[in-house]
């Protein structure tokens, strides 16, 4: 079976602009779960959303929003990217909420 | 008050040791608990889920929950090199919707 797939794995953007990232879960994980992780913050949970509905949400500014559509794929979008915003964005999911969660190879946003 | 708390480290053993990793959380309704191993540069991979109290073993890894004492532990047999990674201990409560929680994360070097 296929594990979790983020694209893009690298980004490079500057100050001001936006970005999309995107995930795919394993086939029939219908729970999908965003986190940015940082040197210094360690694993920070962004969102979480099964079936199209959002869940639970960190806290985190309202730049960063996501979505998740009817075959479980997920996207989450930065607005008006700040140099703060580099780090390790993970998505993992799972079968449901409470299960076990499988992480991406996460994609890697610097921002200049 | 964090809702998961681990030793960041660093732990150091030698090769052929024990290494016993140990976290503790704040909701008493956790239900969930799951360790996972971070290689540097790498996504979170997860080792093991345990739910229920005692011990739950898998090849050289003993996962071990106390929830009466809100602590749960990792330990790793007969260490080896290859072990040496940042540990995350995540646990998950039906009190915040199920949500993921991570500790910061404890970084193991297994001596040759």
């Amino acid at each position: 079976k296929a594990g979790v797939t983020q694209t893009p794995r690298y980004l490079i953007k500057t100050r001001g602009q936006q970005v999309t990232l995107s995930c795919s879960p394993i086939s029939g994980h219908r729970s999908v779960s965003w986190y940015q992780q940082t040197p210094g913050q360690g694993l920070q949970f962004l969102f979480e959303y099964f079936s199209e509905t959002q869940r639970n949400k960190g806290n985190f500014p309202g730049r960063f929003s996501g979505r998740q559509f009817s075959n479980s794929r997920s996207e989450m979008n930065v607005s008006t990217l700040e140099l703060g915003d580099s780090a390790l964005y993970l998505c993992a999911s799972s079968l449901a909420p409470r299960y076990e969660q499988y992480f991406g190879p996460g994609t890697r946003l610097t921002v200049t | 008050q964090k809702e998961v708390e681990q030793n960041s480290g660093p732990l150091s053993v030698p090769e052929g040791a024990i290494a016993s990793l140990n976290c503790t959380y704040s909701d008493r309704g956790s239900q969930s608990f799951f360790w996972y191993r971070q290689y540097s540069g790498k996504s979170p991979e997860l080792i093991m889920s345990i739910y229920s109290n005692g011990d739950k073993e898998d090849g050289r890894f003993t996962a071990q929950l106390n929830k009466a004492s809100q602590y749960v532990s990792l330990l790793i047999r007969d260490s080896q090199p290859s072990d040496s990674a940042t540990y995350l201990c995540a646990v998950n409560s039906p009190n915040t919707g199920n949500q993921f929680y991570f500790g910061t994360g404890t970084s193991l070097t297994v001596i040759p």
